[in-house]
């Protein structure tokens, strides 16, 4: 009954490659957002949706796409990976007055 | 443009000793705060908000923090720390966006070690 789960939790993959992390919650959430992490534990926001529809985007490359096919659902994808973009990343979802709830984090290493 | 400052890198704490994570923010209206703590390899995990009233609030764990809007401050606090209180401790700002929710953003983290 996790909360928000997303998966992979880990991921190698080389550079230039495309990849996709999932991620869902049951909380009954109406905004979600993918969080990066860095290698100094910075959290920086990348993207947030709410009711399907993208509210933020932050200064992201283009190669990050975000998709959210219902309000219970936000994917990312990666399209050619390069090293800057080893981190970790996490998926949270909230509805306001409640903080947000994270989900336990994607590792990707870009090799 | 709102922003955290959270001055302390790396905190050591003897268990059973007091312990106070400091915080300060910078937002122009009232502020919603939030304290968030990441154990090695896991998500963050909610350990108390402040959104309006009370400027005391207590949390999970033990934990309870303080509202200084004077000093724009709201600085962590347990009286007594475990072993298991070893993480990783953020605190945020938070900013009403026009659809209901919160956007977040995050101090520099201060990582808390405990010694037996």
């Amino acid at each position: 009954d996790t909360a928000v789960s997303q998966t992979p939790k880990y991921l190698v993959t080389q550079m230039g490659n495309d990849k996709s992390i999932k991620c869902e919650q049951n909380l009954g959430h109406d905004t979600m957002y993918w969080y990066k992490q860095d290698s100094k534990k910075f959290l920086k926001i990348m993207f947030s949706y709410n009711n399907k529809e993208l509210i933020i985007n932050e200064t992201v490359p283009n190669r990050f796409s975000p998709k959210s096919p219902d309000k219970a659902h936000l994917n990312l994808h990666i399209n050619s990976l390069e090293l800057g973009d080893s981190a970790v990343y996490f998926c949270a979802s909230s509805t306001l007055g409640l903080g947000y709830t994270f989900g336990s984090g994607t590792r990707l290493t870009v090799v | 443009a709102q922003s955290v400052t959270q001055p302390d890198i790396h905190i050591t704490v003897s268990e059973g000793a007091s312990l106070e994570l400091r915080c300060n923010y910078s937002y122009g209206a009232t502020p919603y705060l939030f304290w968030y703590v990441q154990s090695p390899g896991q998500g963050l995990q909610l350990l108390l908000k402040y959104f309006s009233g009370d400027t005391l609030v207590q949390g999970i764990k033990g934990f309870e923090a303080e509202f200084k809007r004077s000093q724009s401050s709201f600085n962590l606090r347990k009286p007594s720390v475990h072993w298991s209180d070893a993480a990783e401790y953020f605190c945020a700002v938070g900013e009403e966006s026009n659809f209901g929710n919160e956007k977040l953003t995050f101090g520099t983290g201060t990582r808390l070690t405990i010694i037996p």
